[in-house]
């Protein structure tokens, strides 16, 4: 059964440094999405990609954030200048309708 | 936007006894409500989903249930066993559809169900 993969299952980092969160998405899926979660709260959206751009995106998703999909299997996230408060699960999604499917998500922790 | 609630925040519950969680979401517009099951350390998994034209599904010992009028939706787990130790999540889809199906979630349900 295909699945979302992502990459790297951790990552740790300085303040300020640049971090690239990749995913796999499921290949005949048209949506792509990027949501975190905090520890212990709930998963929050960030960012949905459809056609190449953007199609909408959270407050949480400022100017320190982009996405890419420099090719026809990888979608990216990255952040340019890491704070403390972005340490969290970040989930890649995919979906071609309605039902979206989970990544096993990357632990970022930034000290 | 899309604000869905979530109760009980925990839920423990006896090997065989049935589970209930409930979801209220505020978007008359959302058309589309799926269930994540999150084990620890992974993503959240997909266990069943209903659309606003239907008002109750089952698969096997799940089941869920909506009622548009009131803007509520239930996950029932009945005959629980460990392995359903979990976080549950509720989630809804707005009706904007189109580009985006973005999920809103509820803050989840820590299901313990003891032996």
């Amino acid at each position: 059964e295909p699945e979302v993969t992502q990459t790297p299952s951790h990552q740790v980092t300085q303040m300020g440094q640049e971090v690239i969160l990749r995913c796999v998405p499921i290949s005949n899926h048209l949506y792509f999405y990027w949501y975190r979660q905090i520890l212990g709260q709930k998963v929050e959206f960030l960012v949905s990609f459809y056609n190449n751009e953007i199609s909408e995106k959270s407050e949480i998703f400022d100017d320190q954030f982009s996405v890419e999909r420099p090719d026809g299997s990888n979608f990216t996230l990255k952040i340019r200048s890491t704070k403390l408060e972005d340490s969290a699960m970040y989930f890649c999604a995919s979906t071609r309708e309605e039902t979206q499917y989970f990544g096993p998500g990357t632990r970022l922790l930034v000290l | 936007g899309e604000n869905v609630e979530q109760h009980p925040s925990t839920l423990s519950v006896q090997e065989g006894d049935s589970a209930v969680i409930k979801c209220t979401y505020s978007d008359s517009a959302s058309n589309y409500f799926p269930w994540y099951k999150q084990e620890l350390g992974k993503g959240p998994q997909l266990i069943i989903d209903i659309r606003s034209n239907v008002g109750e599904k089952k698969d096997q010992r799940i089941a869920v249930t909506l009622n548009k009028t009131a803007k509520h939706f239930s996950l029932h787990i009945t005959e629980t066993q460990p392995e359903d130790s979990a976080v549950y999540f509720c989630a809804a889809v707005g009706g904007s559809g189109g580009s985006n199906y973005k999920l809103t979630f509820g803050k989840g349900t820590l299901l313990t169900v003891n032996p």
